[in-house]
C-alpha cells in the first residue's frame, strides 16, 4: 500500500530537549516536504527536498532542520524546541514528473506539544 | 507571493443540504488548483484537482471549476452526507518550473448533522 508514515503521532516534550520526527515513504517519490498546521493559518511549508542530499527552506524554517540521506526518509529535527513550535506537523511526498499537477501524499500527522 | 483565501467556517449543515465552499487565489502564471480533505484524526488526502482554466475537477460527488477570470475554485456538493464531515483545504501549486510547494488556504471545517 502506498503510504507516508510519520512517527510519533503524538509527542509532549519540554523546552530545549532535542527531538526528531521521522517520515518515510514507499512510493519512490523524489519530492518530500514538511508542513505545520495551525488554526486559521492552514498548512505552511517548513522545508522541502527535491532529492537525496538536496534540501531547501520553505516559508517557516526557523527552529527546524532536515536531512535527506536516503530517498525514502526525510526526518524533521527540532534542536531546541520552544512552545511556539507546538503544532500539528505533516510530512508529504510527490513525484517530480511534471510542472504542477502531481498529487501530494500526506502522512497522518504528528501532534507536538512543547511545554 | 502565491496565496489562497477560502471561506471561513465552521459550516454546519443538515444531511442532503447543498454545500459550497468559496476559494479564491492569487498567483502568477498558471497554477494548478486542488481541494484536499482532512477527516478527523487523519492526514490530508486529495479530493479533486484542476490544472488549467475551465477544467472541472470532480470526485465523490464534489465538483470545482477552475475560473481564471475570477481567480476562483469553489467547491460544491449537491447533497452532503454525515460522512462528509471534515476539514476542507483549497490549495495551489504554482506553474513555475522547479516550484512544487503547495500553498494552502486556512481550511474550512464542515459538520453535517443527520
Amino acid at each position: 500500500e502506498a503510504q507516508v508514515t510519520q512517527n510519533p503521532r503524538y509527542l509532549i516534550t519540554v523546552t530545549g530537549k532535542k527531538l526528531t520526527v521521522t517520515c518515510s515513504q514507499n512510493m519512490n517519490h523524489e519530492y518530500m516536504s514538511w508542513y505545520r498546521q495551525d488554526p486559521g493559518l492552514g498548512l505552511r511549508q517548513i522545508y522541502y527536498s527535491m532529492n537525496v542530499e538536496v534540501t531547501d527552506k520553505g516559508d517557516v524554517p526557523e527552529g527546524y532542520k532536515v536531512s535527506r540521506k536516503e530517498k525514502r526518509n526525510f526526518p524533521l529535527i527540532l534542536e531546541s524546541p520552544s512552545p511556539n513550535q507546538t503544532s500539528l506537523y505533516f510530512c508529504a511526498s510527490s513525484l517530480l514528473s511534471g510542472p504542477g499537477d502531481t498529487e501530494a501524499f500526506f502522512g497522518q500527522g504528528t501532534r507536538l506539544t512543547v511545554v | 507571493g502565491d496565496s489562497v483565501t477560502q471561506m471561513e467556517g465552521p459550516v454546519t449543515l443538515s444531511e442532503e443540504a447543498f454545500l459550497t465552499i468559496n476559494c479564491t487565489y492569487t498567483a502568477t502564471g498558471y497554477p494548478s488548483l486542488f481541494w484536499y480533505v482532512q477527516y478527523p484524526g487523519e492526514g490530508l488526502q486529495l479530493l479533486l484537482k484542476a490544472t488549467k482554466a475551465d477544467d472541472k475537477g470532480s470526485n465523490k460527488g464534489f465538483e470545482a471549476t477552475y475560473r481564471k477570470e475570477t481567480t476562483s475554485f469553489h467547491l460544491e456538493k449537491g447533497s452532503v452526507q454525515v460522512s462528509d464531515s471534515a476539514v476542507y483545504f483549497c490549495a495551489l501549486r504554482a506553474g513555475r518550473s522547479n516550484d512544487y510547494k503547495l500553498s494552502f488556504g486556512a481550511g474550512t471545517t464542515v459538520t453535517v448533522r443527520a
